[in-house]
């Protein structure tokens, strides 16, 4: 079973829109969650870490977390082209960093 | 700023073949790491090193060796290429070995074999 699940698998969004991307650790055992984004043939960036409860806002993106559900979420408002790309949650355990398969976001014109 | 050099960026091998790839960064970050990527899919990790000649498992460690001979390079091995296996390889670092410090990618090795 994976360790960190993301839902959905893909997500479409007209520009403009709102996407909310989900994040969930299996294990208990995790101090931090991060979102990175990964355009088409780039490495992945770090986009935004959280580590304690309740919210972070960077610009159009918003992050939350719940600790006690182990559930991270992130929110892009006002999407646009340019945010289309794959969005990797990841979450620190003892033995390391472990990511989930990502959410593939595309933003239509 | 800083930077992560990957070579090569394309390789191709045959099956049973030794192969190895190369980082080099000059953040003079402490710990590098290794990651494998699928067809665009999440990332696995494969080794990590936390300073110069120390190597640490991952949960993909076997069918590969690691090497990192000095803070600013660290090499990774495919034992012995599998038919048709086509991954990504991101090599990346990050300050210490604190998993709450933010990891910097390299641009990628991206492996065929055929």
């Amino acid at each position: 079973q994976q360790k960190v699940q993301q839902s959905p698998e893909s997500l479409i969004v007209p520009e403009g829109g709102m996407a909310s991307l989900n994040c969930t650790s299996s294990d208990r055992n995790v101090d931090y969650f991060w979102w990175y984004r990964q355009h088409s043939g780039k490495s992945p960036k770090m986009l935004m870490s959280i580590f304690s409860n309740g919210e972070k806002e960077e610009g159009r993106f918003t992050v939350h977390l719940n600790k006690a559900s182990l559930h991270t979420s992130l929110h892009i408002r006002d999407s646009q082209p340019s945010d289309s790309a794959l969005y990797l949650c990841a979450a620190n355990y003892a033995q390391g960093l472990t990511f989930g398969l990502g959410t593939r976001v595309s933003v239509f014109p | 700023g800083g930077i992560i050099t990957q070579t090569p960026k394309f390789l191709i091998g045959q099956e049973g073949q030794k192969l190895t790839l190369k980082c080099q960064q000059n953040f003079n970050h402490d710990t590098m790491y290794w990651y494998r990527q699928d067809s665009g899919k999440g990332l696995r990790l494969i080794y990590y090193s936390i300073t110069e000649n120390d190597l640490q498992k991952g949960d993909l460690s076997e069918g590969y060796d690691a090497s990192r001979e000095k803070k600013s390079s660290f090499s990774l091995t495919v034992t012995s290429a599998q038919k048709n296996e086509m991954a990504v390889f991101l090599c990346a670092s990050s300050i210490e070995g604190d998993w709450g410090d933010e990891q910097y990618f390299g641009p990628g090795t991206r492996l065929t074999v055929l």
